[in-house]
């Protein structure tokens, strides 16, 4: 167990909806990240936050956005929903945004577009 | 052209051979080198992390960079099936204080280790 905590597991919706990701850091880290697998994408850098504030994106779509909570918990809103936004959504967490190399993922969100 | 290559596999050997996993990049910036396992349907769990060039160790496994020729590998000795996961290198480049670094996966390689 990380320490890092996402909600919901599953997610099954229809295009065009809206859906809204959740993820709590492990205690004490300040930077939040997420990621998108995908089978022919691999592991793909969304979007960082640090201590609130958006830091670093990455391949996000436009119909995407994140925030970070002053409680340190993030959100990841995806809406418009396509076929192809169905995935593997990946919360990581660190300590601060220079140590990277020491992100701890969570379990993941399964969202299944139909 | 992706900037980190990695064999996806299927590699299967049997219990007790030493495996080799392996990735090239084409990013000579990358400096930071992570090394992630991921069973299925879990989130990647780091491994093992490697600054710059040179080898590190835990337990039977052990990261080796090599920055000249832009490969890295991670070596598995005595392989268990509970190391049957697939395997994801990942890195970054170093920057400036205040500033953020991407990590940058190859594809995976998937790994079975046969009892």
């Amino acid at each position: 167990d990380s320490g890092v905590t996402q909600t919901p597991k599953h997610l099954i919706t229809a295009t065009g909806q809206r859906v809204t990701l959740r993820c709590s850091p492990r205690s004490g880290d300040l930077s939040v990240y997420w990621y998108q697998q995908s089978l022919d994408q691999g592991l793909q850098f969304l979007i960082q936050y640090y201590n609130g504030e958006e830091r670093a994106k990455g391949n996000i779509l436009e119909r995407f956005s994140a925030q970070q909570f002053p409680d340190l918990h993030s959100e990841l809103n995806l809406s418009s929903l396509e076929l192809g936004d169905s995935a593997l959504y990946f919360c990581a967490s660190s300590v601060d945004s220079n140590r990277q190399e020491t992100q701890y993922f969570g379990p993941g969100t399964r969202l299944l577009v139909l | 052209q992706k900037e980190v290559e990695q064999d996806p596999g299927p590699l299967s050997v049997p219990e007790g051979a030493i495996v080799s996993l392996n990735c090239t990049y084409s990013n000579s910036a990358f400096q930071y080198f992570m090394w992630y396992r991921q069973y299925s349907r879990k989130g990647p769990e780091l491994l093992m992390y490697t600054y710059s060039s040179g080898n590190k160790e835990d337990g039977r496994f052990t990261a080796q960079v090599d920055k000249s020729s832009k490969y890295i590998s991670l070596f598995i000795r005595d392989s268990q099936p509970s190391d049957s996961a697939t395997y994801l290198c990942a890195m970054s480049s170093a920057i400036s204080s205040g500033s953020a670094r991407q990590l940058t996966f190859g594809s995976g390689t998937q790994l079975t280790v046969l009892p």
